[in-house]
Parts: C-alpha cells; structure tokens; sequence
C-alpha cells in the first residue's frame, strides 16, 4: 500500500518569503499526486495535481510542483508568500488502479506566515 | 468542478448516541467517499458510498459502525452509531468523477463526542 510523509509538522516564513513544502511518498508504480490546503473551518482545496507527463505542475494561487521519481518526492514550492497562503497543506497519494477514488493523505504541515 | 454542502457543520453529541451526516452535491458524480480525520492526524476513507448498493468499506471500518446511504448521484449519509470520545474527529465528503480526476472535498462535519 501507498503511504506519504510530510516531514515538517510546522513551518513559518515571512511573508514575500519564498516556501518549499516536503511530500515524500512509497509507492511501487508511478503515483498519483496531490496537493491540498485546507484553511480553518474550510474543506480541502485542490491546489494541483499529477498524474502524468511534465514532472513541474502548475497550480492555483502561484504554486508549483515538482515530481522527482528518484527522490519519490512531490514538494510543492512557491516564490513569494502571501499572508493568506496561512493554512494546514496536505500531500496526498493514489495509486494507479483507485487514482482520486482513494487516496492516502499526508499528516499534513501547518504554515504561518510573518509580516 | 463540484460544489459540496455538508449538515450539519459541527455537532456535540452524548456519547452512545447517533449522528447522521449528509453530503449533497450539486451536480451527479460518479464516485462519492467518506474520510475521517482525527485531531492532529491525517485523513482516512472511510469507505465508498456506491449509489444503488451497499458501501465499500475501507479496513478497519465497519457498517454497523458507520452505515452509509446513496440513495441517488447526488446525494449521500455517514451515520455515527453508538458514538464514543474516540469518534470526535471531522467527516469529510468527497468526490469524483473516475480515478483520473480530482477528488473535491465538503467543508467537513466537525463531531465532538462528550
């Protein structure tokens, strides 16, 4: 079975800070990936997604991903901060038969963003 | 994309009692999941609410724990039964459209159990 390790419970930066989120996952086969941010009180947003192809994804709100097979990790990037980019972001993994139908999620990492 | 409503949004139950959670989503999908996601932990599904059928539920969850119903393509329900402090945690809808798709998510279900 698949399972994703996001090694940084908690990370803060400034804000205009550049960010760099750690997703690392095992699984066999070539992965489906996810990233996810969820604000409080909020359900999960979708910020990108991999699944094939082009191994630097773009997503919504700035950020970016990199698929990198010999590191089996997936960590999301962004240039420049924002304070509203303050939020719980979950890496998650599908495998090649279930894809979205059942992914295995990350424990997450809470960024904070300083003035 | 889909549009997800999930009822209630937060409830604070006794513990031995029953919570019905509902999702209604506003467009007909394919696929609809239940994840539970517990204090400081990640997300897990729960099972698969198959329209029509009984739900496919994922190890180490059980139907007369958590009955599922999908009476049509838009719409599903995650009962809490016999509840205990263990199962205060947030229930979160979700779904999609085939496993080459994106997975959306409801706001969540916020149970605490007392």
């Amino acid at each position: 079975a698949q399972s994703v390790t996001q090694p940084d419970i908690h990370i803060t930066v400034s804000e205009g800070a550049s960010l760099e989120l750690r997703c690392n996952y095992s699984y066999g086969a070539t992965p489906y990936l996810f990233w996810y941010v969820q604000s409080p009180g909020q359900g999960l947003q979708l910020l990108l997604k991999y699944f094939s192809g082009d191994t630097l994804v773009q997503g919504i709100k700035g950020f970016e991903a990199e698929f990198k097979r010999s590191q089996s990790s997936f960590n999301l990037r962004k240039p420049s901060v924002h304070w509203s980019d303050a939020a719980e972001y979950f890496c998650a993994v599908g495998s090649i038969q279930t894809g979205a139908n059942n992914l295995f999620f990350g424990t997450g990492t809470r960024l904070t963003v300083i003035p | 994309s889909a549009v997800i409503s999930q009822k209630p949004s937060r409830d604070i139950c006794q513990r031995g009692t029953s919570l019905t959670i509902q999702c209604q989503v506003d467009s007909q999908v394919t696929m609809m999941f239940w994840y539970r996601q517990q204090p400081g932990q990640s997300l897990t599904l729960i099972a698969t609410a198959n329209q029509g059928s009984e739900a496919t539920y994922e190890s180490g969850f059980v139907i007369d724990k958590f009955p599922i119903s999908r009476p049509n393509l838009t719409f599903s329900t995650l009962t809490v039964s016999n509840m205990s402090p263990e199962d205060s945690s947030i229930y979160l809808c979700s779904v999609t459209s085939g496993r080459n798709t994106e997975a959306f998510f409801g706001q969540g279900t916020r149970l605490t159990v007392v």
